[in-house]
């Protein structure tokens, strides 16, 4: 698989559930961030954490990364239709010293009113 | 909140056509990047620029593909002979800084070559 995978492809919760989409990468990093995209429009950040942080919260989202099992996750809570959007992990190796992400292939939530 | 704005939203061209897409960088940005998203599928890098010249590009961006800032605000992505495999969403993005600041991106412009 390639740099910064998602599971699931696809997730549907309704409105209220929690919504948790998984990462998982293969180089070492300096830091990943999760990205969302509502259709049609640009990537808008969400969340930056570090490679020396295990755990990062912000508002209704939570992210934790593994670094020794290469792999991230991110928890929306109590999740509202507004969240219905293409989530995406991106990770910055450091190595090229240009701040180039790659991104994942994306989680698609869809949250039911 | 400052933003990346890019134009066209969409521009259509026929195979062989040069196109040049546009971008405005947040205008305390020193990093400024292009991406590309084919349909359905993941945002891929093509090239970062800093400094007036490229840092890092990938495969996809071949001969045929060139970025400038003419004027000190507009970053430019060029197409110089279009083929059909390069209609997709092109997405502009720009950073203060390295090492931990996020990318701030434009809505994208759609190509589509027929």
């Amino acid at each position: 698989s390639q740099q910064g995978e998602e599971d699931p492809q696809a997730l549907s919760i309704q409105e209220g559930e929690n919504a948790t989409m998984n990462c998982s990468y293969k180089t070492s990093i300096n830091n990943l961030q999760w990205y969302r995209q509502n259709s049609g429009r640009g990537l808008v950040h969400l969340i930056l954490i570090r490679s020396n942080e295990r755990e990062k919260h912000s508002g209704r989202l939570r992210v934790t990364l593994d670094t020794s099992k290469k792999s991230s996750s991110l928890l929306i809570t109590a999740s509202r239709a507004a969240d219905t959007a293409s989530y995406f992990c991106a990770t910055d190796s450091g190595s090229s010293n240009t701040g180039k992400l790659i991104f994942g292939q994306g989680t698609t939530l869809q949250v039911k009113p | 909140e400052p933003e990346v704005t890019q134009t066209p939203s969409h521009q259509v061209t026929q195979m062989g056509q040069e196109v040049i897409l546009r971008c405005v960088p947040i205008s305390n940005h020193l990093y400024f990047y292009w991406y590309r998203q084919i349909l359905g599928q993941k945002v891929e890098f093509l090239v970062s620029f800093y400094n007036n010249e490229i840092s890092e590009k990938s495969e996809i961006f071949d001969d045929q593909f060139s970025v400038e800032r003419p004027d000190g605000s507009n970053f430019t992505l060029k197409i110089r002979s279009t083929k059909l495999e390069d209609s997709a969403m092109y997405f502009c993005a720009t950073a203060m800084e390295l090492g931990g600041s996020p990318l701030h991106f434009g809505n994208g412009t759609r190509l589509t070559v027929t």
